[in-house]
């Protein structure tokens, strides 16, 4: 059975950063990128980026390009994704996705919230 | 970026019945190697995002054969064929053709 199992919920301070894992087992973690989808609360889902295990390249979305880093740790089969300079309006729940195109993907985590507040 | 535009944003449909959702793209989807990268999800009520169809039409392990995806070019279509109230939720398109991939606003299905 393929699971996305990400780390918990997390209350952070405007500036700071937050770093979420996504640990995969059942599947093997070369064979698709692995995608980062951002959903705000009660909107809809936005695409950040990936990371492709078998070469470490990324790719970020406009919106996150600078501020976001997507990484993978092939010893542990883990994607991490760190936003640094937190505002409010990255308050929003994150989740991490397997190979969203490709027939053996499909795959997603169980989101984790990430809460932005002073 | 690719502008993916569903309709409606509402679907309230009766139970049993069938229900039909589109989604429209600002460019066509057909990538180089002559497939069309255009998914559809289901997301339940406090639920992560579930992957019902990849490339247009072809339905993911352990979906129900009541959906079906069809379409080409910019316009694409997801149905039910017959409403469960298991299916409540939100829908979303998506195209992975080109990057950014980008997603669709969403359809909420629900019960009448």
């Amino acid at each position: 059975e393929v699971q996305l199992v990400q780390s918990g919920a997390e209350v952070k301070q405007p500036g700071a950063t937050v770093r979420i894992s996504c640990n995969i087992s059942g599947y093997t973690f070369t064979d698709s990128y692995i995608h980062w989808v951002q959903q705000a609360p009660g909107k809809g889902l936005e695409w950040m980026g990936f990371v492709d295990p078998e070469d470490s390249r990324s790719v970020y979305a406009e919106n996150f390009q600078g501020r976001v880093t997507i990484t993978a740790d092939t010893s542990t089969d883990t994607v991490y994704m760190q936003v640094n300079s937190l505002g409010s309006d990255d308050t929003a729940v994150y989740f991490c996705a397997t190979g969203l195109t490709i027939p053996q993907g499909g795959y997603w985590g169980q989101g984790t919230l990430v809460t932005v507040s002073s | 970026d690719v502008v993916m535009t569903q309709s409606p944003l509402s679907l309230p449909v009766t139970l049993g019945q069938p229900a039909s959702i589109s989604c429209r793209s600002s460019q066509s989807l057909v990538y180089s190697d002559g497939d069309s990268y255009l998914s559809w999800f289901q997301q339940r009520p406090g639920q992560s995002p579930r992957r019902l169809i990849y490339k247009v039409s072809n339905r993911d392990s352990g979906v129900p054969d009541r959906f079906s995806g069809s379409g080409s070019g910019t316009d694409f279509t997801l149905k039910i064929s017959r409403v469960e109230a298991e299916d409540v939720g939100l829908y979303y398109c998506m195209q992975g053709t080109h990057w950014p991939l980008t997603f669709g606003g969403g359809t909420k299905v629900e019960i009448k």
